[in-house]
């Protein structure tokens, strides 16, 4: 049962360009989302997060929105660069501590095009 | 170098091996983390520790287990190999501090373990 899901493998965006990925999950108790990115042959990074109690969150160029009655969520960049090309990972997690659990979405395929 | 070291980064081996994969967390760090990930498919959770004991339990299959030491590395010990079994194996590591927050965005991950079964 994937709770979590990115139905996009892949996107390519010009340069300079707005990047929407979006994450839908089926899990109404999820209460913290992230984004990581990811590059081949490393480890995912985090990139932003979003509590649900938020609808915004917003760093840099990055920013994550979240549409709790949609079950949705969408990062954005903007302006998007080459750096930027990479698989990028949707997660969600329950407040309970001691157990930070993460459950992760397929990822997304970005590709910058210069 | 994200602090999370994981050892050795590619293995290949034959089916009904057992294998052994290591993780040292990042300083202070008091969690581990285990993940799988197979061709086409996201990060699939395993099974976490927190300062030595098991905390949390997902898809792991019987026939893999792990423990976490008292200087706090992690071991993920996989037997019976089946091709199946092929995948990245990501260890994490996170402070909790008790400020969940943090914790779930301080999760750092290693550069994985790469398991191919022949």
């Amino acid at each position: 049962d994937q709770q979590v899901k990115q139905n996009s493998p892949s996107l390519s965006v010009q340069e300079g360009r707005i990047s929407i990925l979006n994450c839908d999950y089926t899990n109404s108790m999820f209460d913290y989302f992230l984004w990581y990115k990811k590059y081949p042959a490393e480890g995912p990074t985090f990139l932003i997060s979003i509590s649900s109690i938020k609808d915004k969150n917003e760093d840099g160029r990055f920013t994550v929105f979240l549409n709790k009655s949609a079950k949705h969520l969408s990062l954005h960049i903007v302006p998007s660069q080459p750096g930027d090309s990479a698989v990028y990972f949707c997660a969600a997690s329950l407040s309970n501590f001691g157990n930070e659990k993460l459950t992760f979405g397929t990822g997304t395929r970005l590709t910058i095009i210069p | 170098d994200s602090g999370v070291t994981q050892t050795p980064k590619h293995l290949i081996t034959a089916t009904g091996q057992r294998v052994t994969l290591r993780c040292s967390p990042r300083s202070g760090d008091l969690s581990v983390y285990w993940y799988q990930q197979s061709l086409d498919q996201g990060l699939q959770f395993l099974i976490q520790y927190y300062n030595g004991e098991e905390r949390a339990k997902g898809n792991i299959l019987e026939r893999f287990s792990a423990q976490q030491f008292p200087d706090l590395h992690s071991e993920l010990n996989l037997s019976s190999l089946e091709l199946g079994d092929s995948a990245l194996y990501f260890c994490a590591s996170s402070v909790n501090s008790g400020d969940l927050n943090r914790d779930r965005s301080g999760y750092t991950f290693g550069s994985g373990t790469r398991l191919t079964v022949v």
